[in-house]
């Protein structure tokens, strides 16, 4: 089955700094990779998502970019915010419409 | 429309009870989701649905069972609760339209002693 890691497991910044978290994925058959966010006590929720058939996707301040060769995918955060501070989970789905969860980054965002 | 609803938010058990988790989804979606969260472990995959009266076993399904009776719920079944399924539960359901967005309930916090 698909094995999706993800790193750093915690990442502190300063507000107004940028943010990458990274995932890798085993499944070269996964073609669709959402990330959530968790705040803290309530429900994860899809922020962005990705599909193979593209590299880069955007949406205001956050970016996801996918390298299917190297099998491995990334969220960015610019001009972070405290309101950002909290679980962001990776996702890879190799098309039978379940999702394989990295274990989560903590991001910390200091005013 | 509410979204997904998860019930009970909260409950105690007694080693040895059982329990079911209720899910109710008003988006008609034809998937549905059972996920445990533990901390530093993500969200893993316990039993799904692709459509009424079909399930399926996920990453960690040994200890519980589930039903989709009807499109709109899915059931989720602990028959002799141990400690060690201590953990939040997710709902979720997806599958609108040919894409596997999925859409989380609030969560369900279970502590077995």
């Amino acid at each position: 089955g698909e094995n999706v890691e993800q790193h750093p497991s915690t990442l502190s910044v300063q507000e107004g700094d940028s943010a990458v978290i990274k995932c890798t994925y085993s499944d070269s058959a996964s073609n669709y990779f959402p990330w959530y966010k968790q705040e803290l006590g309530k429900r994860p929720q899809l922020i962005i998502d990705i599909r193979s058939n593209v590299g880069e996707k955007k949406d205001q301040r956050i970016a996801v970019t996918l390298n299917k060769t190297a099998k491995h995918f990334s969220l960015h955060i610019t001009e972070t915010q405290p309101e950002d501070s909290a679980v962001y989970f990776c996702a890879a789905s190799p098309g039978s419409f379940t999702l394989t969860f990295g274990k989560g980054t903590m991001l910390l965002v200091s005013p | 429309n509410a979204g997904v609803t998860q019930t009970p938010k909260f409950r105690v058990l007694k080693t040895g009870q059982s329990m079911t988790l209720l899910c109710a989804q008003d988006m008609n979606h034809e998937y549905m989701y059972w996920y445990r969260q533990d901390p530093g472990m993500g969200l893993r995959l316990i039993h799904y649905s692709v459509g009424e009266g079909t399930t399926a076993k996920g990453e960690v399904p040994d200890g519980y069972n589930v039903s989709r009776l009807k499109k709109q719920n899915f059931l989720l079944g602990l028959e002799s609760a141990a400690p060690s399924q201590t953990s939040v539960y997710f709902c979720a359901s997806g599958g609108q339209g040919g894409k596997n967005i999925q859409y989380f309930g609030a969560g369900t916090r279970l502590s077995v002693l």
